[in-house]
């Protein structure tokens, strides 16, 4: 049962330009959704999140935005650099222990 | 601050036996999840433990086992492999219950033979 969707498995942006990953989700009892980004050889690493209270989060170029109604959540990275190329993950979780993941979207950010 | 690490980075097993993962929380963290990872899939939730005390368990068969020490360093515990068990295992620490400030480790590939 895949609670959390992401259905873009790549994305491909320019620098400088903005990259948008979404992510879609099933259970309304989620009250929590994440970010994460994962290099090669490494464990995915935290980088936003936001409350089900909050439609928007920010944290310099990364911003979350959430609409409950639509059951979707998207990230926005802007401006895009090099450095920004991963896998991002996007999670959603409830009762604090159980963390659903998507699949991933491997995000390009060319030169 | 010293991260999460995870021993063995790898590991081969042959179908039927049994395997023991490490992790090492990080510094001051009291909780720990454990997550597998199937190849283009993202992490699935196994079990959380909280100050030595089980906290939650994804829907995996009771094969998969674990234990945290009073030092809050974890092992994921399989019986009775599968070959479909082949995966990375991520082990995540964090201050509290709350997802939000989990810390990776690099995980464990295990490959089920």
């Amino acid at each position: 049962d895949q609670q959390v969707k992401q259905n873009s498995p790549s994305l491909s942006v320019q620098e400088g330009r903005i990259s948008i990953l979404n992510c879609d989700y099933t259970n309304s009892m989620f009250d929590y959704f994440l970010w994460y980004k994962k290099y090669p050889a490494e464990g995915p690493t935290f980088l936003i999140s936001i409350s089900s209270i909050k439609d928007k989060n920010e944290d310099g170029r990364f911003t979350v935005f959430l609409n409950k109604s639509a059951k979707h959540l998207s990230l926005h990275i802007v401006p895009s650099q090099p450095g920004d190329s991963a896998v991002y993950f996007c999670a959603a979780e409830y009762n604090n222990n159980d963390m659903r993941f998507g699949a991933g979207t491997r995000l390009t950010v060319k030169p | 601050e010293t991260g999460v690490t995870q021993s063995p980075t790898h590991l081969i097993k042959t179908r039927g036996q049994q395997v023991t993962l490490r992790c090492s929380s990080q510094s001051g963290h009291n909780t720990v999840s454990w997550y597998q990872q199937a190849l283009g899939q993202g992490p699935q939730f196994i079990f959380q433990y909280y100050r030595e005390e089980e906290n939650g368990r994804g829907n995996f068969p009771p094969r998969f086992s674990g234990l945290q020490f009073p030092n809050y360093s974890s092992e994921l515990n399989v019986n009775a492999l599968e070959l479909d068990d082949s995966a990375l295992y991520l082990c995540a620490s964090s201050l509290s219950t709350a997802n939000y400030g989990y810390t990776f480790g690099s995980g464990t590939r295990l490959t089920v033979v």
